[in-house]
């Protein structure tokens, strides 16, 4: 079982759709997550971290659901330009050298 | 406020060759983090650097080394390159303590090996 797991998609939606992913993780005692944006042939950008009590900017609420081991994404309203591989992050605690794993990501295609 | 930078952006080389890759982190942050980003897969941890020592390192054999510098920028060294390290090498960094140690990523060198 891989570490970090996400749908590979593609997700193709229609624009003003709403669209969640869900990412699970293995390692029960891993600290910090993270939702990153990666647009074709360019770097990860963060998009949002992920906090126990979930958080939202905007039209994107992420969750963490430690007891089943999963984070979350959703995006509400979408639009054209959130076109995109969703790629999740998990650290296994805050400090530096822990290790940080990304899954292969998630792809996302609005559609006019 | 500069971001982080890559050097080169792209690089052929030859199988059994050697390269350096070059990053300067995001002004602030001291800890820089190199991935090896293969073609429709997610970014692998390869090493990380803080305080000028390897700090933690993925699955990637002993080809792969690494460097900081004092001023917090690294070089990334592949030894006796083969037709599978053909990917995008992308540096991040992190501030040590504060935050969430959101790590910011840089434009990546694409290396082709042929």
């Amino acid at each position: 079982r891989k570490e970090v797991e996400q749908d590979p998609g593609p997700f193709n939606v229609p624009e003003g759709a709403t669209v969640a992913f869900n990412c699970t993780y293995s390692n029960s005692a891993s600290q910090s997550f993270f939702w990153y944006r990666q647009d074709c042939r360019k770097e990860p950008k963060l998009l949002m971290s992920v906090y126990s009590s979930g958080n939202e900017d905007g039209r994107f609420t992420a969750q963490l659901n430690r007891a089943s081991q999963y984070i979350s994404l959703l995006i509400r309203d979408s639009k054209l330009s959130d076109s995109a591989t969703y790629l999740c992050v998990v650290k296994g605690s805050p400090s530096s050298a822990s290790k940080i794993i990304f899954g292969s990501g998630t792809r996302l295609s609005i559609r006019p | 406020d500069a971001g982080v930078t890559q050097s080169p952006t792209h690089l052929i080389k030859t199988r059994g060759q050697q390269v350096t890759l070059r990053c300067s982190p995001k002004s602030g942050h001291d800890t820089v983090s190199w991935y090896q980003q293969a073609l429709g897969q997610g970014p692998q941890f390869i090493f990380q650097y803080y305080e000028e020592e390897e700090r933690q390192r993925g699955n990637f054999p002993d080809r792969f080394s690494g460097h900081q510098f004092p001023n917090y920028s690294s070089e990334l060294n592949v030894n006796a390159l083969l037709l599978g390290d053909s990917a995008l090498y992308l540096c991040a960094s992190s501030p040590k303590t504060g935050g969430n140690n959101e790590q910011y990523f840089g434009p990546g060198t694409r290396l082709t090996v042929t």
